[in-house]
């Protein structure tokens, strides 16, 4: 069962203008991982947060984490058309083997 | 580039059929984690090797199985396919700091 759930499940933004994702999850974690997968390819790693850290930033992404509500957001600031994918949250725990539980994810479109 | 192989890329075959996909993780990691992404089901975690030995099973058919070998190369095995076993299947490896590298994934279509 997924243990993540992305919200918005799709969003449309301009170039230029900030994009938010939020996800929620059920159960306690260890980490919480955003991937990025573009159309049909492969998952590529964006960004790491522990339980006890509560924000994080790497270039134009950044992640909250609140652990007492059980959720993330991820920020993307100045978005391009370059953006454009879909985004996952995923949760490990150990465990299950820091298997990851991925949300169904946001598809972001960023028009020029 | 993750560092992370798999092989086919895609593969189509038909239902009954048994196939088998391939992985090898990054240099240096142990973990090797098996994933399937479908339309209905999104991203779902199937098995977690470390070091050759089965450490956690999420939803995984019993039509599947897999392996992972002395040398770390891991093996996902799907027999008596059906149509609805049509996806992506994805590994990933697991680094030090608790990422995964995920590798390019197989293309399964199942006719």
């Amino acid at each position: 069962s997924q243990q993540g759930e992305e919200d918005p499940q799709a969003l449309s933004i301009q170039e230029g203008e900030n994009a938010t994702m939020n996800c929620s999850y059920k159960t306690s974690i260890n980490n919480l991982q955003w991937y990025r997968q573009n159309s049909g390819r492969g998952l590529v790693h964006l960004i790491l947060i522990r339980s006890n850290e509560r924000e994080k930033h790497s270039g134009r992404l950044r992640v909250t984490l609140d652990t007492s509500k059980k959720s993330s957001s991820l920020l993307i600031t100045a978005s391009r058309a370059a953006d454009t994918a879909s985004y996952f949250c995923a949760t490990d725990a150990a465990n299950s083997g820091y298997a990851l539980n991925f949300g169904k994810g946001t598809s972001l479109l960023v028009t020029p | 580039d993750s560092g992370v192989t798999q092989t086919p890329k895609h593969l189509i075959t038909a239902t009954g059929q048994r196939v088998t996909l391939r992985c090898s993780p990054r240099s240096g990691d142990l973990s090797v984690y098996w994933y399937q992404q479908s339309l209905d089901q999104g991203l779902q975690f199937l098995i977690h090797y470390y070091n050759g030995e089965e450490r956690a099973k999420g939803n995984i058919l019993e039509r599947f199985s897999a392996q992972q070998f002395p040398d770390l190369h891991s093996e996902l095995n799907l027999s008596s396919l059906e149509l609805g076993d049509s996806a992506l299947y994805f590994c990933a490896s697991r680094g030090a700091g608790g990422l995964q590298f995920f590798g390019p994934g197989t293309r399964l279509t199942v006719l």
